[in-house]
């Protein structure tokens, strides 16, 4: 089993949808979580932090349930450019912090 | 804001040669820096963990006498592909946090091309 664990895309979507993405993560002990975007042969640049309390940004709202061990990203009225890969990441201590990146989900935002 | 400087942003070169990438944090200093690789539609993969002034940390799997890296300064990593081969082509990418628990800051990445 993948340490993260994100929905397979792609998610294909008109403009002015809401698309939600989740996320697994199996370490119980992991610190630190984040949404970080990534757009084809680009560096990721980080979305939002996502917290127990769960926080907003503008059309973007993530959550973080440790209980479940699952996180989520909400995007409202999706734009043209939204479209990139998601992904999912997360922060353990092992000796060091060590960061795990999801596989990504892919979307498509469509005219 | 922290900004990490990555070099060549791509690299094409014949079977059995070396390539060096070179990773830079330009306004901090960064006592460990990461070394990712993607391969098409994939994840980022850690490779190692680069530690200034000492070894290297490998992930498991990779090989540290064929990803050689070297971390001399508080500001700069470098990861040479040794021998390169068709299959090590894919996207290279280092990043450096702040300090622990902060947000990575990634370099722009590298796209070596092997033939």
């Amino acid at each position: 089993r993948k340490e993260v664990e994100q929905d397979p895309g792609p998610f294909n979507v008109p403009e002015g949808a809401t698309v939600a993405f989740n996320c697994t993560y199996s370490n119980s002990a992991s610190q630190s979580f984040f949404w970080y975007r990534q757009d084809c042969r680009k560096e990721p640049k980080l979305l939002m932090s996502v917290y127990s309390s769960g926080n907003e940004d503008g059309r973007f709202t993530a959550q973080l349930n440790r209980a479940s061990q699952y996180i989520s990203l909400l995007i409202r009225d999706s734009k043209l450019s939204d479209s990139a890969t998601y992904l999912c990441v997360v922060k353990n201590r092992d000796g060091g912090f060590k960061t795990i990146f999801g596989a990504g989900t892919r979307l498509f935002v469509k005219a | 804001g922290a900004v990490v400087s990555q070099h060549p942003s791509w690299v094409i070169c014949k079977s059995g040669t070396s390539v060096k990438i070179e990773c830079r944090s330009l306004d901090f200093q960064a006592t460990t820096m990461f070394w990712y690789r993607q391969f098409p539609k994939q994840s980022l993969m850690l490779m190692a963990t680069s530690n200034e002034g000492s070894k290297a940390t490998y992930e498991q799997g990779v090989e540290k006498d064929k990803f050689l890296i070297n971390h001399a300064s508080l500001t700069l990593s470098t990861l040479t592909v040794t021998s390169a081969h068709p299959e090590d082509s894919s996207f290279y990418i280092c990043s450096a946090n702040l300090g622990a628990g902060e947000k990575l800051f990634f370099g722009s990445g590298t796209q070596l091309s092997v033939l």
